[in-house]
């Protein structure tokens, strides 16, 4: 099976920019998670979502959103670009069954910088 | 809120010799645990987990953690390690339901000297 890709691998945009990233799960996995990755805050939970609602979300602003489509792929999209949003953003996919987050496998990532 | 603590931010290990990386956490109830490996310019992948049950577990590539309730800890370790091991360990919990997703700490930079 194909893993988790990630699309663009690398992105740059100016401060006030809206940038929207992409995810495939990989092939019968309906959950798909996000997390951004930062030196300074770590790996930090974005969203969750399940058969295109999102399910679970950590602390981010509402300038994070995402979507999920009916073949599970997943989108998301952060507006108005601040400088420390420069971040790895990856994304997981997940089986359905079992406990929460069971068996996450995760994508390359795509590392955002914003001027 | 969830917690996780990995004490330490990097760790060098001769090859062949034993590893063991550290991670706490504080909550009252015991969540599941999980330990990820990130080598450079590469995503996360899963080592190992602990759910239930025997609290000494095996991963893939060697590796094994044990869970102690009353340490709150679940230490990864790996008997010798080799040059390729050397890369960011994780450790991460969920809680409950998942509602705040995975918790992960910090992380450990390992460092593998020839």
């Amino acid at each position: 099976k194909a893993g988790v890709t990630q699309t663009p691998r690398y992105l740059i945009k100016t401060r006030g920019q809206q940038v929207t990233l992409s995810c495939s799960p990989i092939s019968g996995h309906r959950s798909v998670s996000w997390y951004q990755q930062t030196p300074g805050q770590g790996l930090q939970f974005l969203f969750e979502y399940f058969s295109e609602t999102q399910r679970n979300k950590g602390n981010f602003p509402g300038r994070f959103s995402g979507r999920q489509f009916s073949n599970s792929r997943s989108e998301m999209n952060v507006s108005t670009l601040e400088l420390g949003d420069s971040a790895l953003y990856l994304c997981a996919s997940s089986p359905i069954g079992g406990p929460p987050y069971n068996e996450q496998f995760f994508g390359p990532g795509t590392r955002l910088t914003v001027l | 809120a969830q917690s996780v603590t990995q004490p330490d931010i990097h760790i060098t290990v001769s090859e062949g010799a034993s590893l063991e990386l550290r991670c706490n956490y504080s909550y009252g109830a015991t969540p599941y645990l999980f330990w990820y490996v990130q080598s450079p310019g590469q995503g996360l992948q899963l080592l190992l987990k602990y759910f239930s049950g025997d609290t000494l577990v095996q991963g893939i590539k060697g590796f094994e953690a044990e869970f102690k309730r009353s340490q709150s800890s679940f230490n990864l370790r790996k008997p010798s390690v080799h040059w390729s091991d050397a890369a960011e360990y994780f450790c991460a919990v969920v809680l409950g339901g998942g509602a705040d997703g995975l918790t992960f700490g910090k992380g450990t930079h390992l460092i593998i000297q020839p």
